[in-house]
């Protein structure tokens, strides 16, 4: 079975302040991707970065950086110098061979000025 | 067009009626994708296709809930006889047929059963 546990439910980041939000998923492919999406009170979807299991290095989008510990099924986000604008509900996703993606139950992060 | 459309965004409907909520894909993407997103909760896969045919429905929930893509662009997710726990948002995604990895999402349309 394919799951995505993300085990903090609200966090909250001081401005320009670093946040760390973790994942962690399971499954026994070997060839996957894994995602985070940020989705705003608009409710669109939007892909904040991507990372290939078979690349070893983290994948790094600006202020956004990943964490990716293969052997530990661990995916974290690090949002580094926080903005307001990234207040918003974040959600981890996988994707293994397929097309199905499973999401997790998301992180509701709050920027506070 | 410029991004995934849905419509209607929002919905209300009477415990028992039908309801068809309509995705258009980004124009040209082969694959598109449903999903139901409960409330607190990360969206679920319905149902993919790639042109009209339906390839995998093993999402959907129960035989109340239909979905078709006749032409291959334009999809419609139909819900007959709404029951409350249907209350959630439908999220519709496109991508690429060799790149479901890369799948766009529309807004969404909230749908509440009363």
């Amino acid at each position: 079975a394919q799951t995505v546990t993300q085990s903090q439910p609200e966090m909250s980041v001081q401005e320009a302040e670093t946040v760390t939000l973790s994942c962690t998923y399971d499954t026994s492919e070997s060839n996957y991707y894994l995602f985070w999406y940020k989705q705003p009170p608009s409710r669109q979807m939007i892909l904040v970065i991507r990372q290939e299991a078979y690349k070893q290095q983290n994948a790094t989008e600006n202020r956004f950086s990943v964490n990716f510990q293969k052997a530990a099924k661990s995916f974290s986000l690090k949002i580094s110098d926080s903005q307001l604008g990234d207040t918003a509900m974040y959600f981890c996703a996988f994707l293994p061979t397929g097309n199905q993606f499973y999401f997790g139950t998301g992180t509701s992060l709050t920027v506070i000025p | 067009g410029a991004g995934v459309s849905q419509s209607p965004r929002y919905k209300v409907a009477k415990r028992g009626q039908d309801v068809a909520l309509r995705c258009d894909p980004i124009s040209g993407h082969v694959s598109l994708f449903w999903y139901q997103q409960a409330l607190g909760q990360g969206p679920e896969f319905l149902t993919y296709f790639q042109n009209e045919a339906q390839l995998d429905k093993s999402g959907l929930p129960s035989d109340r809930f239909f979905a078709e893509r006749p032409e291959g662009s334009v999809s419609t997710l139909k819900i007959q006889r709404t029951q409350q726990e249907d209350s959630a948002v439908y999220l519709c995604a496109s991508s690429h047929w060799d790149r479901t990895y890369e799948q766009y999402f529309g807004p969404g349309t909230r749908l509440t059963v009363t």
